[in-house]
């Protein structure tokens, strides 16, 4: 079935470093999401991608929306310790339900 | 309105027992979605609902699971004879219409079969 890849698979880090992730599929996607989810709490929404190309930010994260549609990356600048947790990307290609397919996630730890 | 609500947050059960979940996503919400996550790994589509219709089910939606949406507005999700692989988080998830802008998650109910 759909699956996405992403990596890197877990960070340990030093605060204020900047830190990478990315996410790749086999197939085309029509939107791109990134989520993060600390312990015994659901996802929560960080950024939404809509066009191929698109680059968007929200504070410290920057997210991009591959121009082949099947990658995305997020850029966390300058962590802080309430960074930490597990970082997921998640892809729509189908519009009309909503449903979406999410990665394995990126567990980060940031070091104070 | 605080969010969408799942409960019971924790549920341990025995091998073959029946459980159910509840879920009241947010009031103005017509769209919810079912998902399951285990250890490790990121959350899979079960199925959703649009109001009181459920439009598609996943393949992992065995003959012993079964959702409903009675009147459009809270969910009920039921495990017969639960399995120890069936031991997972259960998210919920709600949202406007197509839109997953708003595709706001619940704080799950964990499941442990013993």
């Amino acid at each position: 079935g759909q699956q996405l890849n992403q990596s890197p698979q877990s960070m340990f880090i030093q605060e204020g470093e900047d830190v990478s992730m990315n996410c790749t599929s086999s197939s085309i996607f029509n939107t791109w999401l990134w989520y993060k989810q600390e312990p015994g709490e659901g996802p929560v929404l960080l950024i939404a991608l809509y066009k191929a190309g698109e680059l968007t930010s929200n504070g410290r994260l920057t997210a991009q929306f591959g121009i082949t549609r099947k990658d995305s990356f997020l850029n966390i600048s300058a962590s802080i310790p309430s960074d930490v947790g597990i970082y997921f990307c998640a892809g729509q290609y189908e519009l009309i339900t909503g449903k979406l397919i999410f990665g394995q996630g990126t567990t980060l730890q940031v070091k104070p | 309105d605080t969010g969408v609500s799942q409960n019971p947050r924790h549920k341990i059960t025995k091998r073959g027992q029946n459980v159910t979940f509840r879920c009241d996503p947010i009031s103005e919400h017509n769209r919810l979605y079912w998902y399951r996550q285990t250890l490790g790994q990121g959350p899979e589509f079960l199925t959703y609902f649009q109001n009181e219709a459920q439009l598609e089910k996943s393949r992992l939606l065995s003959d012993r699971f079964s959702a409903e949406r009675p009147k459009g507005s809270f969910s009920t999700l039921e495990i017969q004879r639960t399995e120890q692989g069936d031991s997972a988080m259960y998210l919920c998830a709600s949202s406007q219409d197509t839109g997953t802008v708003g595709y706001t998650f619940g704080s799950g109910t964990r499941l442990t079969v013993v």
